[in-house]
């Protein structure tokens, strides 16, 4: 299994509180990738990066910031929860290897957030 | 806009019998095409993927047939075994290395 954890891997918290959610990789990727996944949803892509302070917005990125200043580290934070972003998050990490037709994700073990 | 889609929530199959998973898409510059599988309380994992060049990809009892012309990619798992329960996700890139979109998510129930 590829070298990922979350923090926490449970979080319950109020409305209008700021949480930060960290993803750590021991793989020396490059990319790195928050999703959220909700039922009826599938997966959605929040914000990706593809290297140290490179980052980019995705599919469901408004409410959500990321911060990447060292490889092996992508924090997610929500300014101020809302009900609406409680969902199990999942960090996906990959490498782009030269001539590989493609370069599958590799996914954590998800945090379960709770915003009452 | 759901650009891609697996129109089956769930999924159901007898121990020893073909499981078949269908994904459609709609974007016509998805060139990759990968499947994973998901357990409860665990983070997807890669199954078995798909270039738009072929149209057969098979490892072991997992085989992915690809139809571009229909915009239509599915999952044949022979034979299905109990383990083979989870929620099965087709995923999509424009290219090698791009950004995944992903289905739905379809829950295959192997019953012994």
């Amino acid at each position: 299994d590829a070298g990922i954890t979350q923090s926490p891997r449970h979080k319950v918290t109020e409305t209008g509180t700021p949480v930060t959610l960290r993803c750590h990789q021991t793989e020396n990727h490059r990319y790195m990738y928050w999703y959220r996944q909700d039922p009826g949803h599938g997966l959605r892509l929040i914000h990706y990066s593809y290297g140290v302070k490179d980052t980019d917005k995705g599919e469901v990125s408004d409410g959500y910031s990321v911060s990447r200043s060292k490889t092996e580290d992508f924090l997610l934070t929500l300014e101020s929860a809302t009900s609406s972003q409680t969902s199990v998050y999942f960090c996906a990490i990959s490498e782009p290897v030269a001539r590989v037709s493609y370069n599958e994700q590799f996914f954590g073990p998800g945090t379960r957030l709770t915003v009452l | 806009d759901q650009q891609v889609k697996q129109n089956s929530p769930s999924l159901s199959v007898q121990e020893g019998r073909i499981s078949i998973l269908n994904c459609d898409y709609t974007n016509s510059m998805f060139d990759y095409f990968l499947w994973y599988k998901k357990y409860p309380a665990e983070g997807p994992t890669f199954l078995i993927s798909i270039s738009s060049i072929k149209d057969k990809n098979e490892d072991g009892r997992f085989t992915v047939f690809l139809n571009k012309s229909a915009k239509h990619l599915s999952l044949h798992i022979v034979p299905s075994q109990p383990g083979d329960s989870a929620v099965y996700f087709c995923a999509a890139s424009k290219s090698s290395g791009d950004k995944l979109t992903f289905g739905t998510g379809t829950r295959l129930a192997v019953r012994p």
